[in-house]
Formats: C-alpha cells, sequence, structure tokens
C-alpha cells in the first residue's frame, strides 16, 4: 500500500527552527509537496520538491531525498502566526495525490 | 492569480435533506477540479475528481449517488450532498490546478463546514 508518515505533533518556541520529518512509500513518485493548513482553513501551498535537494523560499526550505524517500520542512525564526498543520504530500506514478495526516504544530512564546 | 472561491464557507441542515456546495475559479478555467472531504484532526480524502463536460471519477467506497457532482462549465462544479445524515458532517474542500504552475500546484478554496442535525 501506499503511505506518508509525519508526527502527529510538535511544539517549538518563538524565533527558533524546526524541522518537521515525512517519509513516504508509494508507487512511483512525481514530485512531493507541502502545504500549511490553519484551522478551520483551507491548505496553501508551500513549497515542491521533485529533485534531491533543498529548495528554500524564505524562511521555509523544504529537502528531498528520493532514495531514502524522505522530506522534511524547515520553519526558521519561528513565528506565532506559524501555529498551523503541515501536510506532506506525494505525487505517485498515476499522478495521483497522496496525503500524509498532516504534523500540528504549536508554538509557544 | 489562481484563486478558487468556494460557497458557503459553512451549512446547517436537517437530516434527510441535500445540500448543494459551489466551487468557482475566479481567474482561471479548470477543466479539472477535485473534492476533499476532511474529518476533524485527520487528513484530506479525495471524493472524486470533477471533469467538465463529463462524469466525475469517484474514488473507491464514496457513493456516487449520494454525492452528486457537477462540472458543467470551465469555471465551476458543483458537490451536492443528498439525503444527508449525520455521519455526513465534514469539511468539503474543492480545488483545482493552478494553471502554468508546472508542478500541477493545487489551489484549495476556502472550505465548506456541513454540519447535519
Amino acid at each position: 500500500g501506499q503511505n506518508i508518515d509525519q508526527p502527529t505533533e510538535m511544539t517549538a518556541t518563538e524565533g527558533a527552527i524546526v524541522q518537521i520529518n515525512c517519509t513516504y512509500q508509494t508507487s512511483g513518485f512525481n514530485g512531493l509537496f507541502w502545504y500549511q493548513q490553519h484551522a478551520g482553513e483551507a491548505p496553501t501551498f508551500l513549497s515542491y520538491n521533485v529533485l534531491d535537494g533543498l529548495e528554500e523560499k524564505g524562511r521555509f526550505s523544504s529537502f528531498l531525498s528520493r532514495s531514502k524517500g524522505y522530506s522534511y520542512l524547515l520553519l526558521k525564526e519561528l513565528q506565532m502566526k506559524d501555529s498551523a498543520s503541515y501536510l506532506c504530500a506525494v505525487k505517485d506514478s498515476n499522478y495521483q495525490l497522496i496525503w500524509g495526516a498532516g504534523t500540528k504544530l504549536i508554538i509557544k512564546p | 492569480g489562481a484563486v478558487v472561491s468556494q460557497h458557503p464557507s459553512w451549512v446547517i441542515c436537517k437530516s434527510g435533506t441535500s445540500v448543494k456546495i459551489e466551487c468557482r475559479s475566479l481567474d482561471f478555467q479548470a477543466t479539472t477540479m477535485f473534492w476533499y472531504r476532511q474529518f476533524p484532526k485527520q487528513s484530506l480524502m479525495l471524493m472524486a475528481t470533477s471533469n467538465e463536460g463529463s462524469k466525475a471519477t469517484y474514488e473507491q467506497g464514496v457513493e456516487k449517488d449520494k454525492f452528486l457532482i457537477n462540472h458543467a462549465s470551465l469555471t465551476l462544479s458543483t458537490l451536492t450532498v443528498t439525503s444527508a445524515h449525520p455521519e455526513d458532517s465534514s469539511f468539503y474542500i474543492c480545488s483545482a490546478s493552478r494553471p502554468g504552475s508546472g508542478a500541477n500546484v493545487l489551489t484549495f478554496g476556502a472550505g465548506s463546514r456541513l454540519t447535519v442535525l
């Protein structure tokens, strides 16, 4: 079967750095996405990785290792507004998106 | 660009009634839209893929006669929950691929929270 694993919940301090990991086992790979979802709202796109390596976008970076079936989302200089769920999703060989259950990130002052 | 509008944002209905949710792409044409359902503290579950001018493709376990999808134009897809029951209470979200994004990044509507009494 296809599976995406992420930690259920993480806690970090305002101003700090946090890394949210995602491992996947899918039938084929055509890209990995990270989305942010605030409670009661729809997801918003953060990043996309299809090749190995690090993609940096402001305070957020996303890393991919296809050989390891692994990605992480790195958030720097954490702000209270970063409190949200972070969803990892992989596009499989049929270009179907497989979603992780999301990681709820709690930021403490 | 690439804005998806969803309406209503929340709705409360009585058991046995039907509810229609609209999803519009405001500044682009979407030949394909996706309907998701999300229960509290769970991930997004794809219900169906809506194709303009043709029948929707439903995921396994989703009743097509209960969740009617119509995609009559390039900017509008509707989801009708027929004979709603309390177990249908959920957060329903539509999405469409952002054109020219290369990776077919999904843009989501704001979601519709359905509560069936």
